[in-house]
């Protein structure tokens, strides 16, 4: 079975400010992990994804993860906060030819001006 | 490339009504899934079709909850005899099969409200 757990839902920062939104997961087979945004009233847009490649993944708007394999963990950071990325953020996890992908409860992410 | 459409994108409805949804995916992927979001959780997943056939269903859709995707091309998803229970967002994904797992690209979602 596969779970995902993240860790606070709600974090604020000031603008400028380094972004840490934290990610933990269960999987009893190698996991495949990704993180999304929703912005208010829109559908969830895919920020990165982790495939087994490189354990540091680069992802859109400057956001990356690293996977962590000994602390099963998938945090997301960026170094200076913007405006524009206050939304709610949400971990998922799948495994390979999976077809569902496990969510977790999502992390809402304030910008203090 | 059009993007993940869903439509209606609101849905207010008595209880005991029925509500159909529809989802039109990205043209060329051939997987589809559809999710329940309720308010601060995650999206929850409901179904799964890989072109026409419908190859999983969470216990979560109960005998209420209908969904279909003729032709493997748009799908529907069906809910009878409404209950308040089912307010929520409704998304629908879609994705294109992959080597490894598949990257799912999401609508704008549905949101049912059950008076």
């Amino acid at each position: 079975a596969q779970s995902v757990t993240q860790l606070g839902s709600h974090v604020s920062v000031s603008e400028g400010a380094l972004v840490l939104l934290r990610c933990n997961y269960s999987s009893s087979v190698p996991p495949y992990l990704f993180w999304y945004v929703q912005y208010p009233n829109q559908g969830l847009q895919l920020l990165l994804k982790y495939t087994s490649a490189a354990t540091l993944v680069k992802g859109i708007n400057g956001f990356e993860a690293e996977f962590k394999k000994s602390e099963t963990s998938f945090h997301l950071t960026k170094p200076s906060a913007h405006m524009s990325d206050a939304a709610e953020y949400f971990c998922a996890v799948s495994h390979t030819g999976g077809f569902k992908t496990i969510f977790g409860a999502g992390t809402r992410l304030f910008v203090k001006a | 490339d059009t993007g993940v459409s869903q439509d209606p994108r609101h849905k207010i409805t008595k209880r005991g009504q029925n509500v159909t949804f529809r989802c039109d995916p990205i043209s060329e992927h051939n997987r589809l899934y559809w999710y329940r979001q309720t308010l601060g959780q995650g999206p929850e997943f409901l179904t799964y079709f890989q072109n026409e056939a419908q190859l999983e269903k969470s216990r979560l859709l109960s005998d209420r909850f209908s969904a279909e995707r003729p032709k493997g091309s748009f799908s529907t998803l069906e809910i009878q005899r409404t209950e308040q229970g089912d307010s929520a967002m409704y998304l629908c994904a879609s994705s294109l099969e992959e080597a490894h797992t598949d990257t799912q690209y999401f609508g704008p979602g549905t949101r049912l409200t059950v008076l």
